[in-house]
């Protein structure tokens, strides 16, 4: 059974803080992964991909993937009100494949 | 479309009836999947069409559960004999090619309740 496991939270954050979410994973095969931020009553939009270890980052966004941890995380800086959501992990398991498994996702609270 | 569409956003049912759920994804995308979310629950992979290959059915939970894809474009996901714990988001989402390297786009979801 593949798995994706994140803290459901809530993670509560000062505004202009640091929010940092974690995921790990439990195929050590898998190749891509995936970042999507869920609003209350809304549909996942995706928000950062990486493939490679190391960092990524996109405006306000980092992506960090850790492979040999089996460990992906996103780190928002300066965190805005605008930021709270639900934010879903989902794992791509090998070359090929089609399906993504999401993780339940960590609801994230930014206080102003 | 420059989005996934997904019809109706809301559709209340009574336990037993069987309903049909659409979804016109994006235009070019050749790949289309359905997921479920329930409260509080990780999203649930129901069923996967890519192009004109036969579809992978794993994840439908029971033979209540169906689709199909007419064209290579417009899908229908079709659950008969409703039961309450039916009750769920209903997501959409394709993209292009078989392989996820980009993730999905996913539609605005239809909200499923069974009394």
């Amino acid at each position: 059974q593949k798995e994706v496991e994140q803290n459901s939270g809530p993670l509560s954050v000062p505004e202009g803080a640091i929010a940092s979410l974690n995921c790990t994973y439990s195929d050590r095969g898998s190749q891509s992964f995936f970042w999507y931020r869920q609003y209350s009553g809304k549909s996942p939009e995706l928000i950062m991909f990486i493939y490679s270890n190391g960092d990524k980052e996109d405006g306000r966004f980092t992506a960090q993937l850790n492979k040999a941890s089996q460990y992906v995380s996103l780190l928002i800086r300066d965190s805005q009100p605008s930021d709270s959501a639900t934010y879903l992990c989902a794992v791509n398991p090998g070359a090929g494949s089609y399906q993504l498994t999401f993780g339940k996702g960590t609801k994230l609270s930014v206080i102003p | 479309g420059a989005g996934v569409s997904q019809s109706p956003s809301n559709k209340v049912t009574e336990k037993g009836k069987d309903v049909e759920l659409r979804c016109d994804p994006i235009s070019g995308h050749t790949a289309l999947y359905w997921y479920r979310q329930s409260l509080g629950q990780g999203l649930e992979f129901l069923i996967y069409f890519q192009g004109n290959s036969a579809p992978d059915k794993s994840g439908l939970p029971s033979d209540r559960f169906s689709a199909e894809r007419t064209g290579g474009s417009v899908s229908t996901l079709t659950i008969q004999r409703t039961q309450q714990e039916d009750s769920a988001v209903y997501l959409c989402a394709s993209s292009l090619g078989g392989q996820t390297n980009y993730g999905y786009t996913f539609g605005s979801g239809t909200r499923l309740t069974v009394v």
